[in-house]
This record gives structure tokens, sequence and C-alpha cells, in this order.
């Protein structure tokens, strides 16, 4: 298993700034990814996050805009940039410990973009 | 392209009776298929995976590839089910979600 602390919890941030959130994972894991939430919507996924390699982005989502750092096995950071409404979601970030698959997710930042 | 979806936004039973979440896919491997849940209050997690067919807290799932469906079951839902359940799909551990069924157990 997995415990995972996401930093911040929720925040309320001006349009046009950047939002940096901590991942911290209490075991060292391979996969960690990124997923957001929209209001009333299902999770969907970001990018997926292995240490030693750039992050890997789903359709849609850009590294420009989604900046991810993984420095190493515990540790990783979502950053937000240039905020709009549209960008008002849980983020949440997961960790997968491989056999048998199993996710394990943090228990979200609620971003509020105004 | 793999999509995962749940037919039913809100599930309102009594306590007792049975319950059904249905969930059905398209995949165009073998799929490996899972329900999370998230109670009110608490992060999402595992409830269960298909390729276990194991049963948790009286909940099964069966895999059904000719119908492509997922669907969750409980003979009798208790209030502590109430909750939002989650269907997913896994690709590569890179999870497709469902829209998700919010499941109120009334007394």
């Amino acid at each position: 298993s997995a415990v995972i602390s996401q930093k911040p919890s929720r925040d309320i941030c001006q349009r046009g700034t950047s939002l940096t959130i901590q991942c911290q994972v209490d075991s060292q894991v391979t996969m960690m990814f990124w997923y957001r939430q929209q209001p009333g919507q299902s999770l969907t996924l970001i990018a997926t996050a292995n240490q030693g390699s750039e992050a890997t982005y789903e359709s849609g989502f850009v590294i420009d805009k989604f900046p991810i750092s993984r420095p190493n096995l515990t540790f990783s950071t979502l950053t937000v940039s240039n905020m709009s409404p549209e960008d008002s979601s849980i983020y949440l970030c997961s960790v997968d410990t491989g056999t048998p698959i199993e996710a394990f997710f943090g228990q979200g930042t609620r971003l509020t973009v105004v | 392209a793999q999509r995962v979806t749940q037919p039913e936004k809100l599930l309102s039973v009594f306590k007792g009776a049975p319950v059904e979440l249905k969930c059905n896919y398209s995949y165009s491997g073998s799929p490996e298929l899972f329900w999370y849940v998230q109670y009110s209050r608490q992060r999402l997690q595992l409830l269960l995976r298909h390729i276990s067919r194991e049963s948790i807290k009286g909940f099964t799932a069966d895999l059904n590839k000719g119908e492509t469906s997922f669907h969750l079951k409980k003979p009798f839902a208790q209030e502590e089910d109430s909750a939002m359940y989650y269907c997913a799909l896994s690709n590569d551990y890179k999870l497709s979600f469902g829209a998700g069924t919010t499941v109120t157990v009334r007394a």
C-alpha cells in the first residue's frame, strides 16, 4: 500500500498566477500520476510522472500549462500555470505500486481560480 | 480508444434492497477493470478488481466480455454503502474512469 500526502488541500488563486501542488508518498514508487476532476465531471489523467524521465502528457494537456517535476521516487509536483477560471478543479496525485495493480490517491487539491 | 460508461449518475435504494451499478467499457485489448469508491470526506480508494474475482464489503462484479460490462452488485445495501462509485479501466497502469454513480442508501 501507499499513503499519499498532497499540499495544499485547497487554494483560491487569482487568474494569471501559478500554483504548485506537492505530492509526497510514504514509500518509493516508480509510477506517479496526476489527475484532474472538473466540477461535476469524472477524473481525467493529465500526465504520468516517472522518476528519471520527462513526464508523459495525455491528449489535451501540455507541459507549458502543467509542468511536472519528479526529483525522486517519493515526491512529485504539478504546477498549474497562468491560471484561468476554467482551471478550477480538484487535482489528484496517484501512485500505483505495481503488482497487483492498485492505484492509491491523495486527498486532492481543490483549486478555485477567481 | 478506451472508454468507460456509467449510465446512472444517481442511484437511491432502501436499506436491505439490492443495488446494481452499471458499467460498460470499450477497449481493444484484454481489459483490466476496477471499481473505486469515495466515501464522504475520504479519498478515493479501490473497492475491487475484476482479476481477483473477490467479494468486498458484500460487493461483487463480474466481467462480461460479450456484453463489455462490469456491473457492481450487492444483494442487501447498507447505509454505509452511500458513496460515489467509479468504474475504471487500466491501460498500462493509467486509469480511465467512468463518470461515477452517487449511491444513496435510505433507512
